[in-house]
């Protein structure tokens, strides 16, 4: 069965500071994976996605991930982050098709000024 | 701004109402979803179609109906619901993935559902 884990519930990091966040994925096939945030009250928006290809992916905001087959990870970093990065944020795995994609449990970031 | 449009934003019913969610999205994306978001929680598959044909039904109660009038458009119709059914429910729409495209889930903005 699939699976994805984020092992960090919470994350408090300073303005301008680096940032990882860790996701750890179950998928007996060729993984689809994404990265998603949300900011409350709203949906879900795509930061980036793998399939195949360089295993470092650029995404939007500044993200960035790394593909780790060995390690079936998939963790999210940034530079530097801002105070507008705070939301949660979501892993996500997903196969070929029109299947379903399976969540995380997020990590909510808080940004300290 | 989401190219995935989701009315109501906010919808307040009674368990005895009958409602309905409705998505739209013009990308030509030919799977649509319908997930549900519990507060803190991540979002949790209900229904999928693919090719505007019901392809995965995670169980869900009788009481949620999904329909899919065209590829633009899905409805969740809502009937004799209980106040557990309280959340943010989520559409999403993608293109089919195969060998060679990875199509992320597009997500609207959400309806957040209240039932007393």
């Amino acid at each position: 069965a699939q699976s994805v884990t984020q092992p960090d519930i919470h994350i408090t990091v300073s303005e301008g500071a680096s940032l990882e966040l860790r996701c750890n994925y179950s998928y007996g096939a060729t993984p689809y994976l994404f990265w998603y945030v949300q900011s409350p009250g709203q949906g879900l928006q795509l930061l980036l996605k793998y399939f195949s290809g360089d295993t470092l992916v650029q995404g939007i905001k500044g993200f960035e991930a790394e593909f780790k087959r060995s390690q079936s990870s998939f963790n999210l970093r940034k530079p530097s982050v801002h105070w507008s990065d705070a939301a949660e944020y979501f892993c996500a795995v997903g196969g070929r098709g029109a299947q379903k994609l399976v969540f995380g449990q997020g990590t909510r970031l808080t940004i300290n000024p | 701004d989401t190219e995935v449009t989701q009315t109501p934003k906010h919808l307040v019913m009674g368990m005895t109402n009958k409602k309905s969610l409705k998505c739209e999205q013009h990308m030509g994306h030919r799977a649509m979803y319908w997930y549900k978001q519990k507060a803190k929680k991540p979002p949790e598959l209900m229904f999928v179609y693919s090719y505007e044909k019901l392809s995965i039904n995670e169980s869900v109660p009788s009481r949620f109906s999904p329909e899919c009038p065209n590829s633009s458009l899905l409805n969740l119709h809502l009937h004799a619901l209980q106040p557990e059914d309280s959340a943010l429910y989520l559409c999403a729409s993608s293109h089919i993935r195969d060998r060679a495209k990875n199509s992320p889930l597009h997500f609207g903005n959400g309806t957040r559902l209240t039932v007393t």
